[in-house]
């Protein structure tokens, strides 16, 4: 079955140094959402890309869907404490969501 | 308006037990999901509701696991005969009814199940 693969599994940046994770699938993927997880909290979706190629921004927070579309990335720019979390990426199996073990993202002052 | 709720926040039970975990999904979603996360690790697919009925339970680990939507709004996972492993934060999520697979998902903030 569909396996999706997240590297680095833990990043530890200093506040202001950008960020970035990947996210790798076995299988061609129909499109690819990101979501964040604080500790303690749960998934809150981010952002979801379909097309090929496609590269989506929000604020500091680059999405980016590989031509192949079987890989993504999520790039921070200039990390503040508030980015703080687990950023899982997901593919869909079926209707269901096939997530990644996640980047665990800790950020010092 | 309201988002995904869930009850009880924490279950703490002992092996050999039986639990309920509740779901109340945003209003007018007519998708339901039940996922499972361990700790360091990203939710796991259970089961998915469309209305009343499971469209997809291949991923309830065996037979002891179980879940209704009897009206189409409330969900219930139910787990039989508890196992220490069955130990982790399950979360619920509703989608609108577009019946497209790029529907967003929301997320309940979790029951944290402990198997004793």
């Amino acid at each position: 079955g569909q396996q999706v693969m997240q590297i680095p599994q833990y990043q530890h940046v200093q506040e202001g140094e950008d960020f970035t994770t990947y996210c790798n699938s076995s299988t061609t993927l129909s499109n690819i959402q990101w979501y964040k997880q604080r500790p303690g909290g749960h998934p809150v979706f981010l952002i979801q890309l379909v097309k090929s190629g496609e590269v989506k921004k929000q604020k500091r927070l680059t999405f980016q869907f590989g031509e192949a579309k079987k890989n993504s990335s999520l790039h921070i720019t200039a990390t503040q404490t508030t980015d703080v979390g687990t950023y899982f990426c997901a593919g869909n199996s079926g209707y269901a969501l096939n997530f990644g073990k996640g980047t665990s993202l800790l950020v010092t002052p | 308006g309201a988002g995904v709720s869930q009850t009880p926040s924490n279950k703490v039970t002992e092996k050999g037990k039986y639990v309920e975990l509740r779901c109340d999904p945003i209003s007018g979603h007519t998708a339901l999901y039940w996922y499972r996360q361990s700790l360091g690790q990203g939710p796991e697919f259970l089961i998915y509701f469309q209305g009343t009925g499971a469209a997809d339970d291949s991923g309830l680990p065996n037979d002891r696991f179980f879940a209704v939507r009897p009206e189409g709004s409330v969900s219930t996972l139910k787990i039989q005969r508890t196992e220490r492993g069955d130990s982790a934060v399950y979360l619920c999520a509703s989608s609108p009814t577009t019946g497209l697979r790029t529907d967003t998902q929301y997320f309940g903030p979790g029951t944290r199940l402990t198997v004793l």
